[in-house]
């Protein structure tokens, strides 16, 4: 089954202590990119990557560092989570075509709390 | 940075009504779409538009991207309850990465 797989689902932890949130994607994708999702504030791109070894930030990317050292893993790692970084995170990957991204396939989410 | 403005940010509607919620930006989208996420999941793909002025049916959703390319609406005919969610627009922005407005939460009334 074509699909993206984030882990964990659920994860509480203190502040300052290193944590990695795994994505990976069956469809071989290029793209795949991570959001955060806030209430009132809906989806928020942190980063993304057009390929492997190429990664650009988004609009949130401070606190947030990714790499993508193969087509299908895109690990998410806050070096130093902090109580602002508690949230619902997404990942998605995306195929392009010559009309350009057919939309992303989503992940089913990482709900992470930083007390 | 680009930029969505989806409205309404809210719909609380009775079961058999129509819904309509739109997108607009001040920069132009050669890409729309249109996802809808349920509690505990991610947002799931309804409806891709990449040509403006098109208009694109999927069941009981019609999505239309403008033909300025700086807007899109989503129509529901007759909702139903399992429609409840919330209903996101992106546009593809200048570096190829999906932009997301904030969302309308729908809900509906048996």
């Amino acid at each position: 089954e074509a699909q993206v797989t984030q882990n964990p689902r659920y994860l509480i932890t203190v502040t300052g202590k290193k944590l990695t949130v795994t994505c990976s994607q069956n469809m071989n994708h290029e793209y795949m990119s991570w959001y955060r999702q806030d209430p009132g504030l809906g989806l928020r791109q942190i980063y993304y990557s057009m390929n492997v070894e190429v990664t650009d930030k988004g609009d949130v990317p401070e606190g947030y560092k990714v790499s993508r050292k193969e087509k299908r893993n895109f690990p998410l790692i806050l070096e130093s989570p902090s109580p602002n970084q508690t949230s619902l995170y997404f990942c998605a990957s995306s195929s392009s075509g010559a009309v350009g991204i057919y939309g992303y396939t989503f992940g089913s989410g990482t709900r992470l709390t930083v007390v | 940075g680009q930029q969505l403005n989806q409205s309404p940010q809210s719909m609380f509607i009775q079961e058999g009504e129509d819904v309509s919620m739109n997108c607009t930006s001040s920069s132009i989208f050669n890409t729309w779409l249109w996802y809808k996420q349920e509690p505990g999941e991610g947002p799931v793909l309804l409806i891709a538009l990449y040509k403006a002025g098109e208009l694109t049916s999927n069941g009981r959703l019609t999505a239309q991207f403008g033909i300025t390319r700086k807007d899109s609406f989503l129509n529901i005919s007759a909702s139903i309850p399992s429609d409840v969610g919330i209903y996101f627009c992106a546009g593809r922005g200048s570096q190829g990465n999906l932009i997301f407005g904030k969302g309308t939460k729908l809900s509906v009334k048996p």
